[in-house]
């Protein structure tokens, strides 16, 4: 199985400040035909479904701020909040949809 | 719009079963697979399983394998899944999930609390 893990934990970032978020894959998730990367970032808030933000890595999905960006291709992963707004306080996971999905283990994310 | 409604909470003692509902409404429910994903305190979110909405297919996840069913009612537009032998660590908050044929969960349900404690 393909094991996902993010980096760091947990994190404090400033009003207005840039909060990076990594995840590796432990089996490149890179689909050769389609040269699509099968890596979706999703946010989850205080007592909330998980949302889908980011997908094939780094298309941003429909109604998603612009602040939100995904890098990253075959076994390393970026998220990337330009700036930090305070409803970005969340835990996001990132997920690989390559197999069977598997999910990181989450990054809180806090303000500073 | 696309919504997923669960059903409510469950309380449950080992080694009971457990049913729970997923409705699905604003799309065309058979053009979309549903999976469910569980979620126990401090745990990262696990992957159980999909079934296909359009012809029943399933495909479940190794470690809940001999434990898990998934059906679906096409006529209401809603997917089950059933948990059996259940333990006091399947204790968890257990959402439903569409995906079209990638296997991307684009929207999920709010989640349903099943409580194992004898």
């Amino acid at each position: 199985d393909i094991v996902m893990t993010q980096s760091p934990d947990s994190l404090a970032v400033s009003l207005g400040e840039r909060a990076t978020i990594n995840c590796k894959s432990s089996q490149s998730v890179l689909y050769r035909s389609n040269n699509q990367n099968y890596l979706a970032w999703y946010q989850q808030k205080l007592g909330q479904p998980p949302k889908l933000l980011i997908y094939w890595a780094s298309t941003r999905e429909s109604g998603v701020p612009d602040r939100f960006s995904g890098s990253g291709s075959g076994t390393d992963f970026t998220l990337t909040i330009s700036s930090l707004q305070a409803e970005d306080v969340a835990v996001y996971y990132c997920m690989q949809f390559y197999t069977t999905p598997v999910f990181g283990q989450g990054t809180k994310l806090e303000l500073k | 719009q696309v919504q997923l409604v669960q059903s409510g909470t469950e309380v449950k003692k080992p080694g009971a079963s457990v049913k729970l509902s997923c409705k699905a409404s604003g799309y065309t429910f058979r053009s979309y697979a549903v999976h469910w994903v569980r979620q126990a305190p401090g745990q990262r979110l696990e992957w159980m399983g999909w079934i296909s909405a359009g012809n029943g297919d399933t495909k479940y996840s190794q470690k809940f394998q001999d434990r898990v069913t998934m059906t679906r009612d096409t006529s209401a537009s809603t997917v089950y899944m059933d948990l059996s032998s259940l333990r006091s660590d399947d204790t968890a908050l257990y959402y439903c999930a569409r995906s079209s044929s990638a296997l991307l969960l684009d929207y999920w349900g709010q989640g349903t609390l099943v409580t194992v404690s004898s």
